[in-house]
């Protein structure tokens, strides 16, 4: 059975600083999603990353992919305070987005 | 418009009772989902409907129950409500195996 394993489940950090969040997952695979979902809210789409080495960027965040490694990293710079969610990633091994398997989450708190 | 649009928002019923959530997508999707959140905010898949065909059907019980009569929409009939089926349900639409676009969730709350 695939697991998707998060660290760390809470991240509090100041604004300004550096922080990454670590996502292992137990099943080969090429295909790794990220999602951020605030507090009552639903899941918006971050990063989709297909294959070894993968990297993609995005204001403050970037996320990349080691498929031999299965790990995924999730790196924020210089954190603001908008950045305060709860981030998932998720793994499919199916081949199509049909069958995810998502990490446990990792709620980010960027403080003032 | 909304997407992927999910109704209703907030569901309060007593055990024992039969409810339904309804989910609608404008995207032209393919395939549709519903997954679970619990208290935990944990994340799994319940089912996938690819062109109206149930093609995931995860360890669910059979109280829960998909229907899918085009393949824009995808609804969830629960029935027998247990204290345990309180989570917030989250319907998703994808085409072609690209990213999932979930919808705004439906909280359901057994009293």
């Amino acid at each position: 059975e695939l697991k998707v394993e998060q660290n760390p489940l809470f991240l509090s950090m100041q604004e300004g600083k550096n922080y990454t969040i670590y996502c292992n997952y137990s099943t080969t695979s090429d295909r790794l999603y990220w999602y951020r979902q605030d507090p009552g809210k639903s899941l918006e789409s971050l990063f989709v990353l297909l294959s070894n080495g993968a990297v993609k960027q995005e204001g403050r965040l970037m996320a990349s992919l080691d498929t031999k490694a299965r790990l995924s990293t999730l790196h924020i710079t210089a954190a603001v305070h908008d950045l305060s969610a709860t981030y998932f990633c998720a793994v499919d091994v199916s081949g199509t987005a049909s069958k995810l398997t998502f990490g446990t989450g990792t709620r980010l708190q960027v403080t003032l | 418009d909304t997407a992927v649009s999910q109704t209703p928002k907030y569901l309060v019923t007593q055990m024992g009772n039969d409810k339904s959530i309804k989910c609608e997508q404008n995207l032209g999707h393919d395939t549709m989902y519903w997954y679970k959140q619990d208290s935990k905010k944990f994340l799994k898949i319940m089912f996938s409907y690819n062109n109206k065909e149930l093609i995931i059907n995860e360890t669910v019980p059979n109280r829960f129950s998909p229907k899918s009569p085009d393949k824009a929409h995808l609804n969830l009939h629960i029935n027998s409500l247990e204290l345990g089926d309180s989570a917030v349900y989250f319907c998703a639409s994808s085409h072609g195996g690209k990213v999932l676009t979930f919808g705004a969730g439906s909280r359901l709350t057994v009293l």
